[in-house]
């Protein structure tokens, strides 16, 4: 079984409503991560958790909450879906010194 | 701040040949580095990483990357590209904080031709 599972894998949703995407991991890692990937752009980092009452925003937070709901559990939310969240979003879990990536969400906006 | 910059957003090489992708790095502090790689519909899986220890990192795939500091950079190659090479690759440095947070480049996507 996968150590970084995410659900759903691909999703269509029309603008305006809430969607919320799904991260479990088995590694045992206190340090979760919400990152999106956009052609040109790399990846870049959504929301980090260290534990259930440590969370914090990444570089472009506008737009998503999140919820740690357990060590082993955090979701991303769009409250109010936009075309411009379309993207591939991926979950990650890390150690000090290296991260372990979910297969990823591909969420398509209309 | 950390930054990454990949140079190049499209390789293409024949089937055999050198592989070299480009990676340069911005880090005030001495920089963790890693290599991902993306396969079409997957997730991302790391190549190799940087620690702090030898300079040439060698990874899976029979990838490696060299350190130089003085360069700021971090190329990933590979003496002999296989079809199966096709890929986009991503270069990231770790944030200076103790967050293990990544910053990435904006990726290269490995073209093999026959």
């Amino acid at each position: 079984d996968a150590d970084v599972t995410q659900t759903p894998r691909n999703r269509i949703t029309k603008t305006g409503k809430r969607i919320m995407l799904e991260c479990s991991q088995t590694k045992g890692h206190d340090r979760m991560y919400w990152y999106r990937q956009d052609p040109g752009l790399g990846l870049r980092l959504i929301y980090y958790s260290f534990d259930v009452k440590d969370i914090n925003k990444g570089e472009i937070s506008d737009g998503y909450s999140v919820s740690r709901q357990a060590q082993a559990k955090f979701s991303l939310s769009l409250e109010s879906a936009i075309p411009n969240q379309t993207a591939l979003y991926f979950c990650a879990t890390s150690t000090d010194y290296e991260q372990y990536f979910g297969p990823g969400t591909r969420l398509t906006v209309t | 701040a950390q930054s990454v910059t990949q140079l190049g957003s499209h390789v293409s090489v024949s089937e055999g040949a050198l592989v070299l992708l480009r990676c340069n790095y911005s880090s005030s502090v001495p920089p963790y580095l890693f290599w991902y790689v993306q396969y079409p519909n997957q997730g991302l899986q790391l190549l190799l990483k940087y620690t702090s220890a030898a300079t040439l990192v060698k990874g899976i795939n029979g990838f490696e990357a060299e350190f130089k500091k003085s360069e700021t950079s971090f190329h990933l190659t590979k003496p002999s590209a296989h079809m199966s090479d096709a890929a986009e690759y991503f270069c990231a440095v770790r944030a200076s904080s103790n967050t293990g947070k990544l910053i990435f480049g904006q990726g290269t996507t490995l073209q093999v031709k026959p």
